[in-house]
């Protein structure tokens, strides 16, 4: 069954920490999507990767292919990055549909 | 560009009422997805089109419908509501269908059935 978990499902932090959101996925996958779940509930893609790994700013995704995980990295943490955050796979078994995780929720203290 | 909007913002619907959620884009995408987002749980796919004239169902399609008559619009029917379907209703579209290609969301719509 094709399947994406996320580690943790909470997340605090002060301003300014390094912070890591986690995603694992059962089988081989052909593409991996991070978005961002704002507060009001509007959703953003981040990034989307199958290999190695992708910087936007103070963001950073990489991807293990052969231990089937994925990492985001938000460096210098800012109250900003409030937000829920959600990895989302592509599984290459013809139906070309994504499977979402249930998402980490990050709030970053001033 | 306004990107993927949708209509209403908030809807409360009575047991067995039914309504139509707006969805447009103006990216001239081809592919379009409706999503229910419930309380932690991972967003689960209704409905898709790869085009105009074409849908298909996703995970969960039961007690839904879909048209797509134009590229642009994407409208997801509710016949019968129940209070099973109270969640939140994202639409998005792609250029190209599915996971390889970035996936533009709209606002979506939150429904309360009671």
């Amino acid at each position: 069954k094709n399947e994406v978990e996320q580690s943790p499902q909470n997340l605090t932090a002060q301003e300014g920490e390094f912070i890591t959101i986690n995603c694992s996925y059962s089988v081989g996958i052909s593409a991996l999507h991070w978005l961002q779940q704002h507060p009001g509930g509007g959703i953003v893609s981040l990034f989307m990767l199958s290999s190695g790994k992708k910087k936007h700013g103070r963001l950073i995704a990489t991807i293990n292919i052969q231990e089937k995980h994925s990492s985001l990295h938000i460096t210098a943490s800012h109250p900003r990055d409030s937000a829920v955050y959600i990895c989302a796979a592509r599984f290459p078994d013809n139906t070309d549909k994504l499977i979402f995780g249930t998402g980490t929720r990050l709030q970053v203290f001033p | 560009n306004a990107g993927v909007t949708q209509t209403p913002k908030f809807r409360i619907l009575k047991i067995g009422q039914s309504m139509t959620l707006q969805c447009t884009q103006d990216m001239n995408h081809n592919y379009m997805y409706w999503y229910r987002q419930d309380p932690g749980m991972g967003l689960k796919l209704i409905y898709y089109s790869v085009g105009a004239g074409i849908t298909d169902k996703g995970e969960v399609p039961n007690g839904y419908n879909v048209s797509r008559s134009t590229t642009e619009d994407f409208p997801l029917r509710l016949e019968l509501a129940a209070p099973s379907q109270t969640s939140v209703y994202f639409c998005a579209s792609s250029y190209s269908f599915g996971g390889s290609y970035e996936q533009y969301f709209g606002p979506g719509t939150r429904l309360t059935v009671t």
